[in-house]
């Protein structure tokens, strides 16, 4: 199975601030089919289901505003928020689909400082 | 507009067994693997099973293994998540997940939890 190591497990940023998350997987996620890293990243606010923000690494979802970025190949890859805004406090996960099984990170919460 | 939408979920006892259905629509579940991933309450997201185009191909967790059967039926446009010999770890939400999707797919999900 593909290990998600997530980074940190929480991170406290001022509002305005930027926030970085960082997920390694233990092995490339990069297909050789499509040169596409298949890597996305979630936000999961309390009592709702995740919603996804990037997906193939750095591909934003329609909707998702651009200060949230996506980035990375192989096994390293980050997600960045540019500038923290209150409605951002959240738990983000990263997900790997390369294989099965699917697998995520233990997840980073996000608060305002 | 793609959409899945999951139903099924309740109350049951340990041993006790439920049928989960998510509906699609919008795009044909007929080619796209489909998967089942659930999340215990206030823990992470942890997959479950996955089924190939036609459902003659199929993978479980470990912990279900035995236990749960995922099945489709394409002409429906519906995938199923037959739960049996259900335990008190198995209560989760369920969320029903199409990845081949652009971009992915997930429902809402449905509670399923198993107490006595």
């Amino acid at each position: 199975d593909i290990v998600m190591t997530q980074s940190p497990e929480s991170l406290t940023v001022s509002l305005g601030e930027r926030a970085t998350i960082n997920c390694k997987s233990s092995q490339s996620v990069l297909s050789s089919s499509n040169n596409k890293n298949s890597l996305a990243w979630y936000q999961q606010k309390p009592g709702q289901p995740p919603k996804v923000l990037i997906y193939w690494a750095s591909t934003r979802e329609s909707g998702v505003p651009d200060r949230f970025s996506g980035s990375g190949s192989g096994t390293d890859f980050t997600l960045t928020i540019s500038s923290l805004q209150a409605e951002d406090v959240a738990v983000y996960y990263c997900q790997q689909y390369y294989d099965v099984p699917l697998t995520f990170g233990g997840g980073t919460k996000v608060e305002i400082k | 507009e793609v959409q899945v939408v999951e139903s099924g979920g309740g109350l049951v006892q340990p041993g006790g067994s439920l049928r989960l259905s998510c509906a699609a629509s919008g795009f044909s579940i007929s080619t796209y693997y489909m998967h089942w991933v659930r999340q215990a309450p206030g823990k992470g997201l942890m997959w479950v099973s996955r089924i190939n185009f036609d459902g003659s191909n199929t993978r479980y967790a470990d912990s279900v293994k035995g236990r749960f059967t995922i099945s489709r039926d394409n002409a429906k446009n519906t995938l199923y998540l037959q739960m049996n010999s259900l335990r008190v770890e198995d209560t989760a939400i369920y969320y029903c997940v199409c990845m081949g999707t652009s971009p992915p797919s997930w429902g809402q999900g449905t509670l399923v939890t198993v107490s006595s």
